[in-house]
């Protein structure tokens, strides 16, 4: 199975500052035949299921502000809040769906300092 | 819009089995696969198993081998997951998901004497 990491388990930023997340993946998740990275984002807030943010690794979902940027190769990714709001506060999650079995990392918990 | 409705919550004892339900609308449901995914407390996301809607074949998670059943019934274009000799550590919300981008509310399963 992949084993998905992410860094740090959690992180306090103050309104208005950066947040920056990483996730590494213990093999790459990069499909050649079509250049593709199959490596998403998530994020879930209490009492509620996962929202997909990004996927393909960089691309943000329809909605999503556009302060969530996310970048990476075969297997490191990096998902960055440019200036972290109130409402961002939550639990991120990255996830590989280059094969089953779908595998995420533990999460990474953003509160506002 | 694609929909994925899952019920409330179940509670059982050890020993026992549950099965949860997952209703989906919005696109065809023989299209696409679907895929269980558990969140036990302060847990990370675990995927269980996925079957193909259009012909019934199914993969699942070695840690649940033998214990989780996924059946669909296409004519109520619904999913179903049956966990059986639930113990304590299967109390856990249990999510269907269609891809990454689409999941149900969750069903929270309480195992408890």
């Amino acid at each position: 199975d992949i084993v998905m990491t992410q860094s740090p388990d959690s992180l306090a930023v103050s309104l208005g500052e950066r947040a920056t997340i990483n996730c590494k993946s213990s093999q790459s998740v990069l499909y050649s035949s079509n250049n593709k990275k199959y490596l998403a984002w998530y994020q879930q807030r209490p009492g509620q299921p996962p929202k997909l943010f990004i996927y393909w690794a960089s691309t943000r979902e329809s909605g999503v502000p556009d302060r969530f940027s996310a970048s990476g190769s075969g297997t490191d990714f990096t998902l960055t809040i440019s200036s972290l709001q109130a409402e961002d506060v939550a639990v991120y999650y990255c996830q590989q769906y280059y094969t089953t079995p779908w595998t995420f990392g533990q999460g990474t918990k953003v509160e506002i300092k | 819009q694609v929909q994925l409705v899952q019920y409330g919550a179940e509670v059982r004892k050890p020993g026992a089995s549950v099965k949860v339900s997952c209703k989906a609308s919005g696109y065809t449901f023989t299209n696409s696969a679907m895929h269980w995914v558990r969140q036990a407390p302060g847990q990370r996301l675990e995927w269980m198993g996925w079957i193909n809607a259009g012909n019934g074949n199914t993969k699942y998670s070695q840690k649940f081998q033998g214990r989780v059943t996924i059946t669909r019934d296409t004519s109520a274009s619904t999913a179903y997951m049956e966990l059986s000799s639930l113990r304590s550590e299967d109390t856990a919300v249990y999510y269907c998901a269609r891809d990454p981008g689409y999941w149900g509310q969750g069903t929270l399963v309480t195992v408890s004497s």
